[in-house]
């Protein structure tokens, strides 16, 4: 069974920029969610979407926002990036909504530059 | 507000020896426990996790053990080989509420041959 896979893998932008980075769950699992990993701040979370639903979201800007299609693929959007935003970003995939084992990519390195 | 901390950034232990990672969190609502870990260039992987009715879960050489009343838990590694460095997060969320896993800053285990 294939693993979740997340495209780009490495990405560079500049200030002000907009970025969409994407997420592939493993076959048959329906919940998605996102962490930003910083150096100091270990694994943040973004938000989990189920079913196409956002279901819970964390603590960070508007400027990060996100979908999730009938297929269970996500994505997550950066608008107007900050120098702030460089960081490793990594997707989770587990069957269910809830508190379950999660499944991680490789993760999307964003250097903004 | 850390709510889950690991306030061992690294550790080094001897191949053959316990490894033990330590983890303390402060809200008391969190009632499953999980512990990652992760390699360079991949993603986190799940390796064990515990229910806040337990307070001990084993899974061959590794163990977790929680202690509620000092909202503490830790990851045993006996015996520790040197394909087990790596970084280790612990991470701790709540059924009852919003979904949301809280992930601590991680410890960076080097196991010397």
């Amino acid at each position: 069974k294939a693993g979740v896979t997340q495209t780009p893998r490495y990405l560079i932008k500049t200030r002000g920029q907009q970025v969409t980075l994407s997420c592939s769950p493993i076959s048959g699992h329906r919940s998605v969610s996102w962490y930003q990993q910083t150096p100091g701040q270990g694994l943040q979370f973004l938000f989990e979407y189920f079913s196409e639903t956002q279901r819970n979201k964390g603590n960070f800007p508007g400027r990060f926002s996100g979908r999730q299609f009938s297929n269970s693929r996500s994505e997550m959007n950066v608008s107007t990036l900050e120098l702030g935003d460089s960081a490793l970003y990594l997707c989770a995939s587990s069957l269910l909504a809830g508190v379950n084992e999660q499944f991680f990519g490789p993760g999307t390195r964003l250097t903004v530059l | 507000d850390q709510q889950v901390k690991q306030n061992s950034p690294s550790l080094s232990v001897q191949e053959g020896r316990i490894s033990i990672l330590n983890c303390d969190y402060t809200n008391s609502m969190f009632d499953y426990f999980l512990w990652y870990k992760k390699y360079p260039a991949e993603g986190p992987t799940f390796l064990i996790s515990i229910s806040s009715i337990k307070d001990k879960n084993e899974d061959g050489r590794f163990t977790v053990f929680l202690n509620k009343s000092a909202k503490h838990l830790s990851l045993h590694i006996v015996p520790s080989q040197p394909g087990d460095s790596a970084v280790y997060f612990c991470a701790a969320s709540h059924t009852s509420g919003t979904y949301k896993y809280i992930f601590g800053t991680g410890t960076r285990l080097k196991v010397l041959a």
